[in-house]
């Protein structure tokens, strides 16, 4: 089983629905979660950052975590054709070898005007 | 704002050449990581720096090496470059041990004939 768990998609919703992307892990001590955001031919951009348990809003995008399923979200709200990217999840427990991240391989979203 | 950069957007080489890729950081980050970026198969992680001098193997780093000989700069050297090296090259650096967060630079597209 690998350790993180990614629909490649694509997926492809209309101008201002809501998109639901999420990860799956089976590492128990995943603490640090995250996404980034690649436009196509460019380096990943960090989208939203959490530790441990939650969500997190920011702006039109909120990221969900829910340990106990080994389960990640990112909910984007009104989504429009700029949000056309791929989307990596990233995450990494306290204890591992330091700085690692390990990444879900990306969902390609295209958000069609 | 953290700033990576790579030194070409573009390369294109032939086989058993040898290719430099070079990655500079601006905001004294400790660590520093090479990846390789193919359709599939996700990010994957070639060699990482926590320190100068020291480097350590990622998941792939037959075909490669690297040098660290300043904090801010961190070169991936393709000794003999090959076919199956095209790819896109990203680099990235993090701040330290507690915050795991990796700000990635444009990425470099390496075409091997």
């Amino acid at each position: 089983q690998k350790e993180v768990e990614q629909d490649p998609g694509p997926l492809s919703v209309p101008e201002g629905a809501i998109v639901s992307l999420n990860c799956t892990y089976s590492n128990s001590a995943f603490q640090y979660f995250m996404w980034y955001r690649q436009y196509s031919r460019k380096g990943p951009e960090l989208l939203m950052y959490t530790y441990s348990s939650g969500n997190k809003e920011d702006g039109r995008f909120t990221a969900q975590v829910d340990k106990s399923s080994k389960y990640i979200s990112l909910f984007i709200r009104d989504s429009q054709p700029s949000d056309s990217a791929t989307y990596l999840c990233a995450m990494k427990d306290y204890g591992g070898s330091q700085g690692n991240l390990i990444f879900g391989k990306g969902t390609k979203l295209s958000v069609k005007p | 704002d953290v700033k990576v950069t790579q030194s070409s957007r573009y390369l294109v080489k032939r086989t058993g050449e040898k290719v430099f890729l070079e990655c500079v950081q601006d905001m004294d980050h400790e660590n520093m990581f090479w990846y390789r970026q193919d359709p599939g198969l996700g990010l994957r992680l070639i060699y990482f720096s926590y320190d100068v001098k020291m480097k350590e193997k990622g998941d792939i780093p037959e075909g490669y090496s690297v040098s660290r000989e300043k904090k801010e700069r961190f070169s991936l050297i393709l000794e003999s470059a090959s076919t199956n090296q095209t790819s896109m090259y990203l680099c990235a650096s993090s701040p330290g041990r507690i915050q795991e967060t990796q700000y990635f630079g444009p990425g470099t597209r390496l075409l091997v004939l």
